[in-house]
C-alpha cells in the first residue's frame, strides 16, 4: 500500500495559471520534503517542512504542512514553463526510512 | 561543488550478467541510499547505510548487493538473481538517517537488461 498519496497524478495548465499539488499520509509524519524530477534525471530538492502548520516559500513555489502534520500542499503562482516536470512529496515518519508519494506530472503550456 | 555522482548515466546488459552502480558524494554524509524507481510506483528502497561498512536492506533488496568501504562511495551490483533489473536507479545520501534530514540524490542510471 502507499503510504503517501499525491493528487492529481497528472496536471496540465497554461502558463500563468496557480496550482496546488496534495500530500497525504495516514500517518503523523516526522519531516515532509518536496522534490521535483526532471524525466530519467535525479531528484531536486525543493523544501522541508516539520512542524505543524508550517509554510515555506521558495521564488513562486509555496509549500505547506498542516497542524496535523499528516498532510501537505505545494502550490506554484502564476506557472511557468520551467515549472514542468514532475513533483514528489516525501516523508519520515521517525525511523531511517523515507517514504515516496508516486509524483505528479506538471505540464504548463506556453 | 559538492553533490552525488553516479555512473554511467545509461548501462545495458546482458540477462545472466551481474552489473554494478557507481555512487559517489562528497557531502561528508553519512547515510546512502539506493531506491529504484519504475513508472507509477513511486521510489522503492534497496538498500541503505547509516555508516561505513554497516548497510541493511530495504524493502526490495533481493538480487541486490552493496558495500560501504568508504563514507564517500555506496556501488549497487544487480546480480543475475533479480529477476526484473531493468529500471531506474537513484542513489541519495544524507547527513544523518534518523530524524528529519533531506536527501540528496544523484542523476540516476538507467539500466536496460536485454
Amino acid at each position: 500500500s502507499q503510504e503517501l498519496e499525491q493528487s492529481p497524478q497528472s496536471l496540465i495548465v497554461q502558463e500563468g495559471k496557480n496550482l496546488t499539488i496534495n500530500c497525504t499520509s495516514s500517518k503523523t509524519l516526522y519531516g515532509l520534503y518536496w522534490y521535483k524530477q526532471k524525466y530519467g534525471e535525479g531528484l531536486i530538492f525543493l523544501m522541508m517542512l516539520q512542524k505543524g502548520g508550517e509554510e515555506k516559500s521558495h521564488e513562486k513555489i509555496t509549500a505547506k504542512l498542516d497542524e496535523k502534520k499528516q498532510q501537505s500542499s505545494l502550490h506554484i503562482t502564476a506557472s511557468q514553463p520551467s515549472h514542468a516536470g514532475i513533483y514528489l512529496c516525501g516523508a519520515t515518519t521517525g525511523t531511517y526510512k523515507y517514504i515516496f508519494g508516486t509524483g505528479t506530472r506538471l505540464k504548463v503550456l506556453a | 561543488d559538492g553533490g552525488i555522482t553516479q555512473s554511467p548515466k545509461y548501462l545495458f546488459r546482458k540477462e545472466g550478467q551481474n552489473v554494478t552502480l557507481s555512487c559517489e558524494q562528497n557531502l561528508n554524509h553519512d547515510a546512502m541510499y539506493w531506491y529504484r524507481q519504475d513508472p507509477g510506483q513511486g521510489l522503492r528502497l534497496i538498500y541503505y547505510s547509516q555508516i561505513v561498512n554497516d548497510f541493511q536492506k530495504g524493502d526490495i533488496a533481493e538480487g541486490y548487493s552493496v558495500s560501504r568501504e568508504k563514507k564517500e562511495s555506496f556501488p549497487l551490483t544487480v546480480t543475475s538473481a533479480q529477476k526484473n533489473p531493468t529500471a531506474f536507479y537513484l542513489c541519495a545520501s544524507s547527513i544523518g538517517s534518523r530524524g528529519s534530514y533531506e536527501q540528496y540524490f544523484g542523476p540516476g542510471t538507467r539500466l536496460t537488461v536485454t
